[in-house]
C-alpha cells in the first residue's frame, strides 16, 4: 500500500533549527514535496526532491534518500512566522500526489 | 509566477442551494487541476482530478453528481457544489499543474464553505 509518516506536531525555540522527517512507501516514485500550510490558508509550495541528496533553498532545505524511502525539511533560523503545518507528498507511478497527514511545526520566543 | 486565484474566498448558503466556486491558473496554462477538501485538523482529500476538455475523474467515495466539476479552458476550472448540506461545510482548495506532470502543485487561496 502507500503511506506516507511524519510526527505530528514540533515544538522549537526561535532562532532554532529543526528538522521534521518523513518517510514513506509508494507505488513508484517520481518525486517528493514539501508543502507550508498556515492555519487557515492553503498550501503553498516549498521544495521538490526526485534525486539524491540535499537541496537548499535559503533558512529551508530538503533532504531526500530513496532507497529509505525518507526526507526531511530543515529549517534554519527560526522566524515565529515559520510556525505552520508542513506538509509532505510523494508523486507515485500514475503521478499522483499521496499526501501526508502533515507536521504542526509551534515556534516559541 | 504561478499564480492560482481561486474565488470566492468564502460562502454562506443555505441547505439545498448550489455553491459554484471557481479556480483560474492566472499566469500559466494548467493543463491538470485538482479539486481538494479539508476539514479541521485533517490533511487535505483529493476530491477529484480534471484535465482540460474531459471529464473530471472522481476518487472513490465523492459524489460526481454533487460535486460537479468543469475544466472548459486551460486556465478555468469550477467545482460546484449542489444540494448543500451541512455537512458539506469545508473548506475547498483548488490546486494546478502546468508543464510537465511532475510539475509542483500551486494552490488557490482555498474557499471556506458555510451550509446553514
Amino acid at each position: 500500500g502507500q503511506n506516507i509518516d511524519q510526527p505530528t506536531e514540533m515544538t522549537a525555540t526561535e532562532g532554532a533549527i529543526v528538522q521534521i522527517n518523513c518517510t514513506y512507501q509508494t507505488s513508484g516514485f517520481n518525486g517528493l514535496f514539501w508543502y507550508q500550510q498556515h492555519a487557515g490558508e492553503a498550501p503553498t509550495f516549498l521544495s521538490y526532491n526526485v534525486l539524491d541528496g540535499l537541496e537548499e533553498k535559503g533558512r529551508f532545505s530538503s533532504f531526500l534518500s530513496r532507497s529509505k524511502g525518507y526526507s526531511y525539511l530543515l529549517l534554519k533560523e527560526l522566524q515565529m512566522k515559520d510556525s505552520a503545518s508542513y506538509l509532505c507528498a510523494t508523486m507515485d507511478s500514475n503521478y499522483q500526489l499521496i499526501w501526508g497527514a502533515g507536521t504542526k511545526l509551534i515556534i516559541k520566543p | 509566477g504561478a499564480v492560482v486565484s481561486q474565488h470566492p474566498s468564502w460562502v454562506i448558503c443555505k441547505s439545498g442551494t448550489s455553491v459554484k466556486i471557481e479556480c483560474r491558473s492566472l499566469d500559466f496554462q494548467a493543463t491538470t487541476m485538482f479539486w481538494y477538501r479539508q476539514f479541521p485538523k485533517q490533511s487535505l482529500m483529493l476530491m477529484a482530478t480534471s484535465n482540460e476538455g474531459s471529464k473530471a475523474t472522481y476518487e472513490q467515495g465523492v459524489e460526481k453528481d454533487k460535486f460537479l466539476i468543469n475544466h472548459a479552458s486551460l486556465t478555468l476550472s469550477t467545482l460546484t457544489v449542489t444540494s448543500a448540506h451541512p455537512e458539506d461545510s469545508s473548506f475547498y482548495i483548488c490546486s494546478a499543474r502546468g508543464g510537465t506532470e511532475s510539475s509542483p502543485l500551486h494552490f488557490g487561496n482555498g474557499t471556506r464553505l458555510t451550509v446553514t
